[in-house]
């Protein structure tokens, strides 16, 4: 069974600071998505990454997927109270059957 | 499209009540999911539909859970009896091309 580490668990930071979110898997990933969920919605897709070091951007939003495919990053530049949210990032390899973990909570204090 | 719809948004009851959950998927999509998200344990897959069928229910926790899908515009989801330890968030979700379409979700809480 493979088992996703979302880290830090919870984060709060002030507008405008950087900040990178991360998550590592026991085994590789066939594909990985990010979501984020805003407090009081369902989770949103953000992005999906599928090759080892793929790197994408999404505005201030950069996504990085591990060479081995076993973790992945997502750094925010100059973050906003807009990108308050519980981010997600499920292994997609089964897109019927995603696997979750607890997320990051992330608070951005204007 | 409205995207994915579920009522009601907010249910209390008291423990051993029925609770039943609605859901509207977003037209066309044919694989229909229902979660539980709780702060311990995350969003968990309870049950999925694809054409209307079952097709994995082995998240399903234990025989007072039920789900339906009559039809393809309509699922439900029903807890008979309630328990305190069933309060969370259930959302209902489909299946566009290799995403998952969220709706806001069921905040259920039994007292």
């Amino acid at each position: 069974t493979q088992l996703l580490e979302q880290s830090p668990q919870f984060l709060s930071i002030q507008e405008g600071e950087n900040l990178t979110v991360y998550c590592n898997s026991s085994s590789v990933f066939s594909s990985l998505q990010w979501y984020r969920q805003e407090p009081g919605e369902g989770p949103v897709l953000l992005v999906t990454v599928v090759t080892g070091g793929e790197v994408k951007k999404l505005k201030r939003l950069t996504f990085q997927f591990g060479d081995a495919r076993k973790d992945s990053s997502l750094h925010i530049t100059a973050a906003q109270p807009g990108d308050t949210g519980l981010y997600l990032c499920p292994n997609a390899g089964n897109n019927r059957k995603l696997i979750w973990g607890l997320g990051t909570s992330l608070a951005v204090n204007p | 499209d409205a995207g994915v719809i579920q009522s009601p948004r907010h249910e209390v009851t008291e423990m051993g009540q029925e609770v039943t959950l609605r859901c509207k998927p977003i037209s066309g999509h044919n694989s229909l999911f229902w979660y539980r998200q709780t702060m311990m344990r995350g969003l968990e897959l309870l049950i999925y539909f694809n054409n209307n069928v079952p097709i994995d229910d082995s998240g399903m926790p234990e025989d007072r859970f039920s789900a339906k899908m009559p039809n393809a515009s309509f699922s439900t989801l029903k807890i008979q009896p309630s328990e305190p330890r069933d309060s969370a968030v259930y959302f209902c979700a489909t299946l566009g091309w290799n995403e998952q379409f969220f709706g806001p979700g069921t905040r259920l809480t039994v007292l």
